[in-house]
């Protein structure tokens, strides 16, 4: 079973505004990771926070992580058109070589 | 630096029939996964490869077969072929999990229709 769950499933914002999508996770986590695809394409990574962490930056994205919550956020500030794509989570669980995706949200950012 | 490369972008197939999906990285990474993602779903993970020679189940890895020959190469075979097959395919490499660069390097996919 998937391990994360993003919320919303769909977001569509004008351009210029701030996207914040949420993730929330079952078990405990070594780190969690946000990636995004474009339509068609693979995925990209983003930005990798670990569990020890509770907030990184990257550009104009920011995540944060509560682990008492099993939750993470991602928040795209000053968005543009390009950002259309979707984001997904993925958690990295301890003495685990794999990683679980969330079903991921789809973000329309419009011009 | 290619990244992660994968073979072949489209194929259809008839019921039982049987192909085989190359992937290929030249990041010297050690792990080597392959996914595959359905409409309205992220990814699930197939089978993985924790290094040359070693492979291990995912989440869904029934009606799948995967070989690690080479350290650089990962292939997934579908031995018969099914409707429920119908996906698109993504390879993904990476360092250690254990290691601090964890992220994943994802191939363009492969978007294999069963008939």
């Amino acid at each position: 079973s998937q391990q994360g769950e993003e919320d919303p499933q769909a977001l569509s914002i004008q351009e210029g505004e701030n996207a914040t999508m949420n993730c929330s996770y079952k078990t405990s986590i070594n780190n969690l990771q946000w990636y995004r695809q474009n339509s068609g394409r693979g995925l990209v990574h983003l930005i990798l926070i670990r569990s020890n962490e509770r907030e990184k930056h990257s550009g104009r994205l920011r995540v944060t992580l509560d682990t008492s919550k099993k939750s993470s956020s991602l928040l795209i500030t000053a968005s543009r058109a390009a950002d259309t794509a979707s984001y997904f989570c993925a958690t990295a669980v301890y003495n685990n070589n794999d990683m679980r995706f969330g079903a991921g949200t789809r973000l329309t950012v419009k011009p | 630096n290619a990244g992660v490369t994968q073979t072949p972008k489209f194929r259809v197939l008839k019921t039982g029939q049987s192909m085989t999906l190359l992937c290929a990285q030249d990041m010297n990474h050690e792990y080597m996964y392959w996914y595959r993602q359905d409409p309205g779903m992220g990814l699930r993970l197939i089978h993985y490869s924790v290094g040359e020679g070693t492979t291990a189940k995912g989440e869904v890895p029934d009606g799948y077969n995967v070989s690690r020959l080479k350290k650089q190469n990962f292939l997934l075979g579908l031995e018969s072929a099914a409707p429920s097959q119908t996906s698109v395919y993504f390879c993904a490499s990476s360092y250690s999990p254990g290691t601090s660069k964890n992220e994943q390097f994802f191939g363009p996919g492969t978007r294999l229709t069963v008939l």
